[in-house]
């Protein structure tokens, strides 16, 4: 089974700056089947990043994600207010589908 | 599309639930169909998946406990959770997928285990 791990726990950064965010895998995957999520308090998360780097439908282009084997990054160019959230990263198999632990991405 | 869940609540120990998800907007039965969980200030957890099929596959914590379904004739999508445990308390959201990932989600429904 894939292990998914995120990193940091938290990152502290002020709007207008840049986010770097990390996923790694425990075995190569294949970046076809490698997501990100971002979630709000209280709400349903929101599929942002697919194929690694493919910006979901209405997701703005200061969101990008890169990323193989077992390394992905989800960048945030320029914060907005809005991006203050949990983000997440997923996998999926032919079996099962597996989270990271999420990146808080907090006000500072 | 719309996904409208329903069911949760508070159950004992041992006893058991069932949550719903009425899909509008899409036909259930032609979809990958995902259950996914949220413990109280955790973070995400696959559940379980139906495929378009049939199939139904399980994370290994609820495996032999939960059991998905769908009725093709109520476009609901269906999770029957016996032998609940405490550690089963979460916010429990149903998905529609699309090669894996979630595209669509329920607005979430609260299951919480205790005596």
């Amino acid at each position: 089974e894939i292990v998914l791990t995120q990193s940091p726990g938290t990152l502290s950064l002020s709007p207008g700056e840049r986010a770097t965010l990390s996923c790694r895998a425990s075995q190569s995957v294949d970046s076809s089947s490698l997501a990100w999520y971002q979630q709000k308090p209280g709400q349903a998360p929101r599929l942002l990043i697919y194929g690694a780097s493919s910006r979901a439908t209405g997701i703005p282009d200061r969101f990008s994600g890169s990323g193989s084997g077992t390394d992905f990054t989800l960048s945030i160019s320029r914060l907005e207010p809005e991006d203050f959230a949990v983000y997440y990263c997923q996998h999926y198999g032919s079996s099962s589908r597996t989270f990271g632990q999420g990146t808080k991405v907090g006000i500072k | 599309v719309q996904l409208v869940q329903s069911g949760g609540g508070l159950v004992q120990p041992g006893g058991s639930l069932r949550v719903s998800c009425v899909a509008s907007g899409l036909t259930i039965s032609r979809n990958y169909m995902t259950w996914v969980r949220q413990a109280p200030g955790k973070g995400l957890e696959w559940v379980s998946f139906i495929s378009a099929g049939g199939s139904t596959y399980y994370a290994d914590p609820v495996k032999t406990r939960f059991t998905v379904s769908r009725d093709e004739s109520k476009n609901t999508l269906y999770l029957q959770m016996t032998s609940l445990r405490v550690e089963d308390t979460a916010v429990y959201y149903c998905a529609r997928e699309m090669t894996g990932r979630f595209f669509d989600w329920g607005q979430g429904i609260l299951v919480t285990v205790s005596s």
